[in-house]
């Protein structure tokens, strides 16, 4: 239950497209769901984040789409850029306690 | 604001030696502090979670007098591996969350390899 299932697990983009990554989660009681971006040798930083009252969010070239009937929510990174290429994780908590990662998306975006 | 800084950013040491990894918290005040192990192309791990002045709550499967963990001030929390072998060999993450800066926030990671 406590589980976040993320794909794709890998994925290329041409400059300028649009990157959709998919999130699914069990837990009902989960109401904090953040993106986290990667380079490699780095931490995490954290993207962009949404609670369950509101079904999107953007924040410039990059959007959260929220399925709460569904228990999806997916990112979508548009007109994408070769410094957008990183692994991608999505995560899901109960307020802001322990975070509970999908297994990452690593994106490559071709020049 | 929110930064969270991590020391070394890189060790290598022998196997049987004990190494003392750094996280503080440079704007804020943590309350919270996590410790995350990562495997290559793998996810995060969460091996323990601290509260400061308090003990640190392990998950399970973490050995707890093999990965030390001690968070004494509300900017300072410390992960020593002791006795480390090759098979510690990885990356760690720190990440904090305070009062005032709810989401955690992470710091660079130190990557430990063991001889």
């Amino acid at each position: 239950q406590q589980q976040v299932k993320q794909s794709p697990q890998s994925l290329i983009v041409q400059k300028g497209g649009i990157s959709i990554i998919n999130c699914a989660y069990e837990n009902t009681a989960f109401d904090y769901f953040p993106w986290y971006q990667q380079f490699p040798g780095k931490g995490p930083a954290l993207l962009i984040a949404i609670r369950p009252d509101v079904s999107e969010k953007k924040e410039g070239r990059f959007t959260i789409s929220f399925n709460k009937s569904a228990k999806q929510f997916s990112l979508h990174i548009m007109d994408s850029q070769p410094g957008d290429s990183a692994t991608y994780f999505c995560a899901a908590s109960q307020g802001y306690s322990t975070l509970t990662f999908g297994k990452g998306t690593m994106l490559l975006v071709s020049p | 604001g929110a930064v969270v800084s991590q020391h070394p950013s890189w060790v290598i040491c022998k196997s049987g030696t004990s190494v003392k990894i750094e996280c503080r918290s440079l704007d804020f005040q943590a309350t919270t502090m996590f410790w995350y192990r990562q495997f290559p192309k793998q996810s995060l791990m969460l091996m323990a979670t601290s509260n400061e002045g308090s003990k640190a709550t392990y998950e399970q499967g973490v050995e707890k007098d093999k990965f030390l963990i001690n968070h004494a001030s509300l900017t300072l929390s410390t992960l020593t591996v002791t006795s480390a072998h090759p098979e510690d060999s990885s990356f760690y993450i720190c990440s904090a969350r305070g009062a005032g800066v709810k989401p955690q926030h992470f710091g660079d990671g130190t990557r430990l390899s063991i001889l």
